[in-house]
């Protein structure tokens, strides 16, 4: 059974304060990595794929990155917008995800 | 942009009600889900659906039913909602790996 487990569970941060989210997996058959960012009483926002160790991508403050068995979400110099809860899910052979708890971050003006 | 929209933000039903969130997608994304969300749960599959007319289990289907009719709308259905079934409901679409949200509906049930 896949499993996704995400920490810390929630993160404040001052404002310009870097810091990173982690997501370790356990999963056979890794078909990619996923980020997401959810907002108070909405839905789940697309942010970041990962296929394979070693790939990295970025947008904005965020950079996530890949190993066998974790990923980590950099928050770089953040701003009290990037306020939310991160999610991270796995995907194995077919296209269901598994989601992690989630991490969230405060970030104090 | 992808566009996943859901019937109700919010509603508020009685035990023993039927129940119907309605989702639907302009994308022509061959691939639909069903979450719910709960505090310490996180998000988890309900049901899944991969064509038209086409369906299957996910993690947690006890209580609920789908119907996929058009492939641009997936319905799931609480046959007998129950006071366990309060809860938020995500719907996703994919093309292929990647799933896009839509805003969650809330469900009280009472």
């Amino acid at each position: 059974e896949d499993q996704v487990t995400q920490s810390p569970e929630a993160l404040r941060l001052q404002e310009g304060e870097s810091s990173s989210l982690n997501c370790s997996y356990t999963v056979s058959g890794l078909r990619g990595l996923f980020w997401y960012r959810q907002d108070p009483g909405k839905g789940p926002e697309f942010l970041f794929t990962l296929y394979s160790a070693g790939e990295e991508k970025e947008k904005e403050r965020l950079k996530a990155t890949l190993t066998k068995k974790e990923s980590f979400l950099h928050i770089t110099a953040p701003k009290p917008e990037d306020s939310a809860t991160y999610l991270c899910a796995v995907q194995a052979g077919d296209y269901k995800l598994s989601f992690g708890a989630g991490t969230t971050v405060t970030v104090r003006a | 942009d992808v566009k996943v929209t859901q019937s109700s933000r919010y509603l508020v039903k009685r035990t023993g009600e039927k129940v119907f969130l309605e989702c639907v997608q302009d994308m022509d994304h061959e691939n639909m889900f069903w979450y719910r969300q709960d505090p310490g749960l996180g998000l988890r599959l309900i049901y899944f659906s991969y064509d038209v007319k086409m369906k299957e289990k996910g993690d947690i289907p006890e209580g609920y039913s789908v119907s996929r009719e058009k492939k641009e709308r997936f319905s799931l259905i609480l046959e007998s909602a129950s006071t366990n079934q309060t809860s938020m409901y995500l719907c996703a679409s994919s093309p292929h790996e990647t799933q896009y949200f839509g805003p969650g509906t809330r469900l009280l049930v009472l």
